[in-house]
């Protein structure tokens, strides 16, 4: 069975500070996903990472994928107030032609000003 | 492009009644999910759908839950009757191939 695990399940930091949310992923899988949820809204998709050593970079941002450890990092450089929402790393894997997705606990985080 | 569009984006019942929630999801969208969302939780695959068949609902309460879409493109999610625990967002989304795009959700209240 396909399981996703992220720590920590919360965190809170300071702004300009640097801190990394990690992603763990019990089997091979096809594609990794970072999503963002804001309070009372859906996810919005941030990052689609495909291959062993993709990194992908948005804004203060930085997401990276090892599957070989089977683990994906979310980066944040300088933090600041507006990252504050809860971040959902997701592992897909083909099945009868389809993808399911399968997401993880989540990361709630919150930025002090 | 339009979003997936879910209704009602609210909805509070008492137990043991019966609710249903509508998605349209992206035109052209083969695929379309449904994922229940506890407080605090990660989204949780209900049902998955090809075009108008189902490719996975082993998470589904059968015995409650039911879920269909019709000709391929809208679909229903239905809960009859209903328990307390059902309280969560259902969250609709669809995909072409990847990521998924999400709607913005129909928050249950159960009570």
């Amino acid at each position: 069975e396909l399981k996703v695990e992220q720590n920590p399940l919360f965190l809170s930091m300071q702004e300009g500070k640097n801190y990394t949310i990690y992603c763990n992923y019990s089997t091979t899988s096809d594609r990794l996903y970072w999503y963002r949820q804001d309070p009372g809204k859906s996810l919005e998709s941030l990052f689609v990472l495909l291959s062993n050593g993709a990194v992908k970079q948005e804004g203060r941002l930085m997401a990276s994928l090892d599957t070989k450890a089977r683990l994906s990092t979310l980066h944040i450089t300088a933090a600041v107030h507006d990252l504050s929402a809860t971040y959902f790393c997701a592992v897909d894997r083909s099945t009868s032609g389809t993808y399911k997705y399968i997401f993880g606990t989540g990361t709630r985080l919150k930025v002090l000003a | 492009e339009a979003g997936v569009a879910q209704s009602p984006r609210y909805k509070i019942i008492e137990k043991r009644q019966s609710v249903a929630f509508w998605c349209n999801p992206i035109s052209g969208h083969a695929t379309l999910y449904w994922y229940q969302q506890i407080l605090g939780q990660g989204p949780k695959l209900l049902i998955q759908f090809q075009n108008n068949g189902v490719v996975d609902d082993s998470q589904l309460p059968k015995d409650r839950f039911s879920a269909e879409r019709l000709k391929g493109v809208d679909s229903t999610l239905k809960i009859q009757p209903a328990k307390l625990e059902d309280s969560a967002v259902y969250l609709c989304a669809s995909s072409s191939d990847s990521p998924l795009h999400f709607g913005n959700g129909t928050r249950l209240t159960v009570t």
